[in-house]
């Protein structure tokens, strides 16, 4: 099946620092990804959506000049979490899809990536 | 608006029978997936089982069912002859419009 990788697994840094995510698309070429954020024992709330070479998307309440998100290539988006604060902390998950539209097994999830900022 | 709701927040249930996992939706859209994803305490997103609007015949696959009951708007999973390693959250999750949004999950335990 499809593979959706993420970079990095998990990252510290300090307060006032920015962090990159990377979320590839190892073996097809997603159209849309998808940027998730998950707090403890919580569900999946949806960050932004990121189609190839156009602007992301993001949803209501999410700074968009704090989450900055890049989808450069039909394999690669990159979400910078700009001067990160503890609240920040969180565990981000992206996934990519062939389509944008509903259909079976469209969104391929990545491992997700658990951020700490101290 | 849709809206997906996952009434409970925990379910336990023995080693080798069945358990059903609530989950109802809202949605204007009148064509939308449904979807169930287990995720283990590793974090990853597993895929379980998917039921299109449209589709006729309740999804199976494998121990997973999805008992689609439209007009009620509830899609809930029924895992069969639960094992250990079923002990996990799960989500239901809609699509439509070309997003998708998740419930609040439901933490199952399997008893030995």
């Amino acid at each position: 099946g499809a593979v959706v990788s993420q970079h990095p697994s998990w990252v510290i840094c300090k307060s006032g620092t920015s962090v990159k995510i990377e979320c590839r698309s190892l073996d097809f070429q997603a159209t849309t990804m998808f940027w998730y954020r998950q707090f403890p024992k919580q569900s999946l709330m949806l960050m932004a959506t990121s189609n190839e070479g156009s602007k992301a998307t993001y949803e209501q309440g999410v700074e968009k000049d704090k989450f900055l998100i890049n989808h450069a290539s039909l394999t690669l988006s990159t979400l910078t979490v700009t001067s990160a604060h503890p609240e920040d902390s969180s565990f981000y998950i992206c996934s990519a899809s062939t389509s944008g539209g509903p259909a079976q097994e469209t969104q391929y999830f990545g491992p997700g990536t658990r951020l700490l900022v101290l | 608006a849709q809206k997906i709701t996952q009434t409970q927040p925990g379910m336990f249930v023995q080693e080798k029978e069945a358990v059903t996992l609530d989950c109802t939706y809202d949605t204007s859209d009148q064509s939308y997936g449904l979807f169930w994803y287990k995720q283990p305490s590793s974090g990853e997103m597993i895929f379980l089982i998917y039921q299109g609007s449209y589709d006729e015949q309740n999804a199976t696959e494998g121990r997973y069912s999805l008992n689609f009951q439209k007009a009620r708007k509830s899609a809930n999973l029924v895992i069969s002859a639960s094992q250990l390693g079923d002990s996990a959250m799960y989500f239901c999750a809609m699509e439509g419009a070309f997003k998708t949004i998740f419930g609040a999950g439901t933490r199952l335990f399997v008893k030995a």
